[in-house]
């Protein structure tokens, strides 16, 4: 089946270290974001790709980094200078082929990052 | 710029009784409107969507919800909750017609089922 797997599911950082959270797709979708998600804020973007070799700040970027190397793939790093980490982070994949430009996002299960 | 205001944080209600909750949007373009639904340390799923045409819309689980354009609005309603209708629910609107594919979310309302 395909899907957005997410890794690791739970995921400790100590003081100024970077950490990485996985998401991988197997859907071919051309499009792939980061939310963050703390309680009764609902979710706040980080980061967003479109195509591989690109991507764009969302409303809360700092404190983060991203690559595209492949499609598949977009891994998201927590650095040093994102003061306040703690949350709840969940990737997301579209299809931006024309036509199908209505169809929803599709997330994965998520990753709960905490500071030891 | 478009803006999504999900008017009740937390909804409590008991099994079998009806619900509704309350989604308003703001755009100056035309959107499509989504609700998804969020279990405890779980990814969104999608419950149904609205994308043009009839203005009731069916999803999983018996879920509906009704796009009023001239209100702005896309409320969610179920006839008769179960407890295991206990979750998360969010908002969310995509410009539509674009592959400008960023969506706006909203903070969510945290549906109780009690029993």
């Amino acid at each position: 089946d395909g899907g957005i797997t997410q890794s690791p599911k739970y995921l400790f950082r100590k003081e100024g270290q970077n950490v990485t959270l996985s998401c991988e797709q197997n859907l071919n979708h051309d499009a792939m974001y980061w939310y963050r998600q703390d309680p009764g804020q609902g979710l706040r973007l980080i980061y967003y790709s479109q195509i591989v070799n690109d991507f764009q700040k969302g409303d809360i970027a700092e404190g983060y980094s991203v690559s595209r190397e492949k499609k598949e793939s977009f891994p998201l790093t927590v650095t040093s200078a994102q003061k306040n980490p703690t949350a709840f982070y969940l990737c997301a994949s579209r299809t931006l082929q024309r036509g199908l430009w209505n169809q929803p996002q599709h997330f994965g299960d998520g990753t709960r990052l905490s500071i030891l | 710029a478009q803006s999504v205001t999900q008017l009740d944080s937390q909804v409590p209600v008991f099994e079998e009784a009806p619900v509704e909750l309350r989604c308003n949007y703001s755009s100056s373009v035309s959107v499509y409107l989504f609700w998804y639904v969020q279990y405890p340390n779980q990814g969104l799923q999608l419950l149904l969507k609205y994308l043009s045409g009839s203005t009731l819309v069916k999803g999983i689980n018996g879920f509906e919800a009704e796009f009023n354009k001239s209100q702005t609005s896309f409320h969610l309603r179920k006839p008769s909750v179960h407890i295991s209708d206990t979750a998360e629910y969010f908002c969310a609107v995509t410009r539509a017609n674009t592959n400008a594919g960023k969506s706006t979310f909203g903070d969510g309302t945290t549906l109780t089922v009690k029993p």
